[in-house]
């Protein structure tokens, strides 16, 4: 079974700018979630969604968005990009069929470079 | 609120000798757990997980766990450390189908 992926592996952009990092999850897996990395702030959890719907979010601001797709694949979007928002942007996908089924399997992540 | 404490950043070990990464949870119910490894410039890949069967957990690479909750803690250990094992080391908390709580990471160097 092929295994998390992510598009692109490495990004550079500049301030102001917005970016799309795209995640397919394992096949069969219907949640996604997305994590920021970061040398001083660590994993942190953005987001996760479930069958289209967001379930979760955490504590980061409004320009950072996502989406799924009927197909479980999904996007994040970060609007108006600031020098703080370079990170890697990790997505980790499950099956979420039972509440003990809670494991999620992580892709290589994105490396943003923000300019 | 549930946290998760990793009570090193950094543990050096010698190649051969064992490895021991402390973790303490703080959680209202029974949470599971987990331990995750990400090597330079990689994803992150699970090692083990407990959830709420076996108290000791193997995983993979020989790493196991023991969940202890009258000490609030999920210690990782491998008997006899390899080079290859050199890597960062997630201690994670979860509870029902609620976001992954990570602690900060332990970076394990392993001395030739």
């Amino acid at each position: 079974k092929a295994g998390v992926t992510q598009t692109p592996r490495y990004l550079i952009k500049t301030r102001g700018q917005q970016v799309t990092l795209s995640c397919s999850p394992i096949s069969g897996h219907r949640s996604v979630s997305w994590y920021q990395q970061t040398p001083g702030q660590g994993l942190q959890f953005l987001f996760e969604y479930f069958s289209e719907t967001q379930r979760n979010k955490g504590n980061f601001p409004g320009r950072f968005s996502g989406r799924q797709f009927s197909n479980s694949r999904s996007e994040m979007n970060v609007s108006t990009l600031e020098l703080g928002d370079s990170a890697l942007y990790l997505c980790a996908s499950r099956i979420a069929d039972r509440a003990y089924n809670v494991e999620q399997f992580f892709g290589p992540g994105t490396r943003l470079t923000v300019l | 609120a549930q946290s998760v404490t990793q009570l090193d950043s950094h543990v050096s070990v010698s190649e051969g000798t064992p490895v021991l990464l402390r973790c303490n949870y703080s959680s209202s119910y029974s949470p599971s757990l987990f331990w995750y490894v990400q090597h330079p410039n990689k994803g992150l890949q699970l090692l083990l997980k407990y959830t709420s069967a076996a108290t000791l957990v193997k995983g993979i690479n020989g790493f196991e766990a023991e969940f202890k909750k009258s000490e609030t803690s999920f210690h990782l250990t491998k008997p006899s450390a390899h080079m290859s094992d050199a890597a960062e080391y997630f201690c994670v908390l979860s509870f029902g189908n609620e976001k992954l709580t990570f602690g900060t990471g332990t970076r394990l160097t392993i001395i030739p």
